[in-house]
């Protein structure tokens, strides 16, 4: 059973990058035409769809964040990052990674992490 | 990219249905049939409730149905269960590989 598990710091300085990792267990971010996502959701507010990659490497961001953002694989690792440059308090949320039950599925994440808090001040 | 509207909040009692509705445009809802919901308890990660407008991942409710008409999409809850409260958020897919979502909708079981 595919299980998938957020780390990275809880605590950011404005300006400065926030680095996340979803740990995958009980399957591999090698296996095909899978897409892994990461989500975020700010105090009280909606989901919001940050990016996505594909098992074989191509990314997917969202427009708004496209400039700040990375997405990137690790095989060796079985694991998958987010990068997201110069952050202001607007970026304090729950961060979640994701993935479909079903390959090729873009749109449709039912396999969850727990979610982790990143808080962005000084 | 605008987000899609969702009214904030809707009510029913148990076993009443109730409706809520997910609004985009011919660029997202009404270009594709790619619209998922999301039911989320306070403190939980989301969890898929239907995707592509009408289709149940496995061991979601039947209770549980999604349509579309137009730009709209909606979903439908009958026979209200207690544990249907929780927010519910609507996504689409927008082209391009890229995804919005909705506001999110707090239901409340009377």
């Amino acid at each position: 059973q595919l299980q998938l598990q957020e780390s990275g710091p809880g605590l950011v300085k404005p300006s400065e990058t926030l680095s996340l990792t979803c740990t995958v267990s009980g399957g591999s971010v090698s296996a095909s035409s899978y897409y892994w996502g990461w989500f975020r959701q700010r105090p009280g507010k909606g989901l919001e769809w940050v990016g996505t990659i594909y098992y074989n490497g191509p990314t997917y961001y969202n427009p708004s964040l496209k400039s700040r953002v990375t997405i990137s694989l690790d095989k060796l690792r079985n694991e998958f990052s987010l990068r997201l440059t110069s952050v202001t308090a607007a970026d304090t949320a729950v961060y979640y990674c994701a993935r479909p039950e079903t390959p090729m599925l873009f749109d449709a994440f039912n396999i969850w992490g727990q979610g982790t808090i990143v808080t962005v001040s000084s | 990219q605008s987000a899609l509207t969702q009214p904030a909040s809707v009510s029913g009692s148990p076993g009443q249905s109730i409706t809520i509705s997910c609004t985009g445009t011919s660029s997202d809802v009404g270009g594709y049939d790619y619209v998922s919901w999301y039911q989320q308890h306070p403190g939980k990660a989301p969890k898929l409730m239907i995707f592509d407008v009408i289709d149940r991942p496995s061991g979601v409710s039947d209770r549980f149905s999604g349509s579309k008409s137009g730009n709209t999409a909606s979903l439908t809850i009958s026979g209200l269960q207690a544990e249907d409260e929780a927010d519910y958020f609507c996504s689409s897919y927008t082209g391009s590989r890229t995804l919005v979502f909705g506001g999110g909708t707090k239901l409340t079981v009377l």
